[in-house]
């Protein structure tokens, strides 16, 4: 079985662009779930889609950053425009809906890098 | 809001020693607690978990944790370190709590494992 997938792996854009990454949660999973992690600080939360609905979006950091699930399968996070503040890991994460303790599984992550 | 304490940045252990990584929790209701590690350019893989009945719990490649409740902490622990098990461990907690914010993952800063052969 397919974990989380995410692509791209790494990209390197300049300072104002746009840059949309995307995730595929593990089949069946209806939880989707987009962390961080910029500069070595710790894993922060984004945001948390049930099927296509935001469930939880608390933990954007601003209106540079917007997440899709259409569909409710796979998601995008587009951020627009990047700022140098932006680089770092942003993680694709999914879990089976009903208990809070389900597993949550991460994917590979994509490495973003602003310059 | 619920916290995590990792309070080693790196731990050195010789192969075949028995390892600790330390993680200590806050949270207002009952905890959810995870572990995850992270090998070098790689993503978050799953070890283990604690929810509820046996304090101590057993996962992934022969490590197992010990949830204290009274201590409020959640160490990770292997009986004998493998050079293989050199990377980054995260601690995260969940509070059962199922108000809004409720699925979030908070996690500790990480630990770096480094096995000496």
């Amino acid at each position: 079985e397919a974990g989380v997938t995410q692509f791209p792996s790494h990209s390197v854009i300049e300072k104002g662009q746009t840059v949309t990454l995307r995730c595929d949660p593990i089949s069946g999973h209806d939880n989707l779930y987009w962390y961080r992690r910029v500069m070595g600080k710790e894993i922060k939360f984004l945001l948390h889609f049930v099927k296509e609905s935001k469930q939880d979006e608390s933990g954007m950091p601003n209106n540079r950053f917007l997440a899709e699930r259409t569909g409710g399968t796979y998601s995008t996070l587009k951020v627009q425009p990047a700022e140098l503040e932006d680089s770092g890991v942003y993680f694709c994460a999914s879990s089976q809906v009903g208990a809070l303790g389900n597993t949550i599984y991460f994917g590979e992550g994509s490495w973003l890098t602003v310059v | 809001a619920q916290s995590v304490a990792q309070p080693e940045d790196q731990v050195n252990v010789a192969e075949g020693n028995p390892l600790t990584v330390k993680c200590t929790y806050s949270v207002s209701g009952n905890p959810y607690l995870f572990w995850y590690v992270q090998y070098p350019n790689r993503g978050l893989q799953f070890l283990l978990k604690y929810i509820t009945g046996d304090n101590l719990v057993k996962g992934s490649y022969g490590f197992e944790a010990e949830f204290n409740k009274s201590q409020t902490s959640f160490h990770l622990k292997k009986p004998s370190a493998l050079v293989s098990d050199s990377a980054l461990y995260f601690c995260a907690v969940r509070d059962m709590w199922s108000g809004a914010g409720s699925y979030q993952l908070t996690f500790g800063k990480g630990t770096k494992l480094s096995v000496i052969p």
